[in-house]
C-alpha cells in the first residue's frame, strides 16, 4: 500500500511567521509531488508542483524535495490569515496517461492575526 | 469557460437507494477523475478515464460504477447505496501533457 503520512498538525502560526508542513512518502519510485489547499467546505486547488531535489520558489510559496529521504515540504513565508486552510500533500508513481495521484489526510493550518 | 461542474450540490440517499453523480467539463480535457472525501481524510481515488471509452479502477471502486461516453462527460453511478458511501464527492480533470488537476465544487452525499 503506498502511502501519504502527514502527521503533524493542526498547525497554528502567527501572521508574519514562516509555516512549515511536512510530508512523507513511501513508494520509493514515486516521480511527481504536489501540494494543494483545500479552505473549508471547497475544492482543493493545486499552488505547487515539484519534480526534482531541491527547492522551488512561487512567490511565498517554497516547496522542497528530498527523494532519498523520501519526504517533501512546504514553506509560506509571511504567513497571512487568508493562508488558513487544509494542505494535502499529493504524489503519483506514474508519468503520461496514467498519472494517479495519492493524497495524505493533509494538515490543517491556521494563521493567527 | 464553466470549468469542472458537478451535480447535485447536495444528496440524501436512504440505504439501497441508487443515484448518479453528474460531472462535466468544457475544457476538452482527456483525464478524468472521481475521488471521495471522508472527514479529516486526503481524498481517495475511485474511477479514472484516460479517454472517451476508457475507464479504469482506482483505490476504492467497490460499490460504484462509471462511464465515459464522450470527452466532456463522466458520470459516476453508485447502487445500493450503504452508510458507508456517506462522504463528499470530487470530480477532476486534465489535459494530455499536464499534471495539474482541476477540481469541480463537489456533491455532499449522506445515506441514511
Amino acid at each position: 500500500q503506498k502511502e501519504v503520512e502527514q502527521n503533524s498538525g493542526p498547525l497554528s502560526v502567527p501572521e508574519g511567521a514562516i509555516a512549515s508542513l511536512n510530508c512523507t512518502y513511501s513508494d520509493r519510485g514515486s516521480q511527481s509531488f504536489f501540494w494543494y489547499r483545500q479552505y473549508s467546505g471547497k475544492s482543493p486547488e493545486l499552488i505547487m508542483s515539484i519534480y526534482s531535489n531541491g527547492d522551488k520558489e512561487d512567490g511565498r510559496f517554497t516547496a522542497q524535495l528530498n527523494k532519498a529521504s523520501q519526504y517533501v515540504s512546504l514553506l509560506i513565508r509571511d504567513s497571512q490569515p487568508s493562508d488558513s486552510a487544509t494542505y494535502l500533500c499529493a504524489v503519483s508513481r506514474d508519468t503520461g496517461a496514467n498519472s494517479k495521484l495519492t493524497f495524505g489526510k493533509g494538515i490543517t493550518l491556521s494563521v493567527r492575526p | 469557460n464553466a470549468g469542472v461542474t458537478q451535480t447535485p450540490k447536495f444528496r440524501i440517499l436512504k440505504i439501497g437507494q441508487s443515484m448518479t453523480l453528474q460531472c462535466a467539463q468544457d475544457m476538452n480535457h482527456n483525464y478524468m477523475y472521481w475521488y471521495r472525501q471522508d472527514p479529516g481524510m486526503g481524498l481517495k481515488l475511485i474511477y479514472y478515464s484516460v479517454g472517451a471509452g476508457i475507464t479504469d479502477k482506482g483505490e476504492v471502486p467497490n460499490g460504484y460504477n462509471v462511464s465515459r461516453s464522450t470527452t466532456e462527460d463522466f458520470p459516476l453511478r453508485l447502487e445500493l447505496a450503504a452508510p458507508s458511501q456517506t462522504s463528499v464527492y470530487f470530480c477532476a480533470s486534465r489535459t494530455w501533457g499536464s499534471y495539474e488537476q482541476y477540481f469541480g465544487p463537489g456533491t455532499r452525499l449522506t445515506v441514511t
